[in-house]
């Protein structure tokens, strides 16, 4: 079956810093999401990307549709504290419809 | 505009029983879809509900089922518990198929 593999599992960041995380599949997909989820809550959409080599950014976001359309980054630059949670990616493929496959996850926190 | 609303909150069950969970789409989205996350399988697709027809259905169970209202509103059951059905249940409106989803904050449904 489809699978995503999202690295890395988990990162400490320092206010300012900024992050990097990424997925790659060995499956095409249509659209690219990453959603970010915080404990206890759903997970909450931050970009959406639909084109293979599409740039999208989204305040402090930056993801890139890779041109393979089997991978995907989000870059978060000058991370600040509410930046901590967990972050997913997920793919869409246009003949199933909303069916969202998952990766594991990253999650972020934060150094003391 | 109101966001996805899911319904109950938090759910104690006992094995062997069922459940019935709530979804309210967001206003005018006519797609929704069902997930189940646990710490182990991470996010996993249930079943998409476009028009009151079930469009698509991930690998579970025929415990497991859903239906749509016409007026997009969607519920699952989940009949016979056991305790591994343990898990977040999300739901996610998109306003068709294969666009931008949304989630709602999602179920706690812990068996016993």
């Amino acid at each position: 079956g489809q699978q995503l593999n999202q690295s890395p599992q988990s990162m400490f960041i320092q206010e300012g810093e900024d992050v990097s995380m990424n997925c790659t599949s060995s499956s095409i997909f249509n659209t690219w999401l990453w959603y970010k989820q915080d404990p206890g809550e759903g997970p909450v959409l931050l970009i959406a990307l639909y084109k293979a080599g599409e740039l999208t950014s989204n305040g402090r976001l930056t993801a890139q549709f890779g041109i393979t359309r089997k991978d995907s980054f989000l870059n978060i630059s000058a991370s600040i504290p509410s930046d901590v949670g967990i972050y997913f990616c997920a793919g869409q493929l246009m003949e199933y419809g909303n069916k969202l496959v998952f990766g594991a996850g990253t999650i972020l926190r934060v150094k003391s | 505009k109101a966001g996805v609303t899911q319904t109950p909150r938090y759910l104690i069950k006992t094995r062997g029983q069922q459940v019935t969970l709530s979804c309210s789409p967001i206003s005018g989205h006519r797609s929704v879809s069902w997930y189940q996350q646990t710490p182990g399988q991470g996010l996993q697709f249930l079943f998409e509900y476009f028009s009151e027809t079930q469009r698509n259905k991930g690998n579970f169970p025929g415990r497991f089922s859903g239906r749509q209202f016409s007026n997009s509103r969607s519920e699952m059951n989940v009949s016979t518990l056991e305790l591994g059905d343990s898990a977040l249940y999300l739901c996610a409106s998109s306003s068709s198929p294969a666009t931008e989803a949304f989630f709602g904050q999602g179920t706690r449904l812990t068996v016993v």
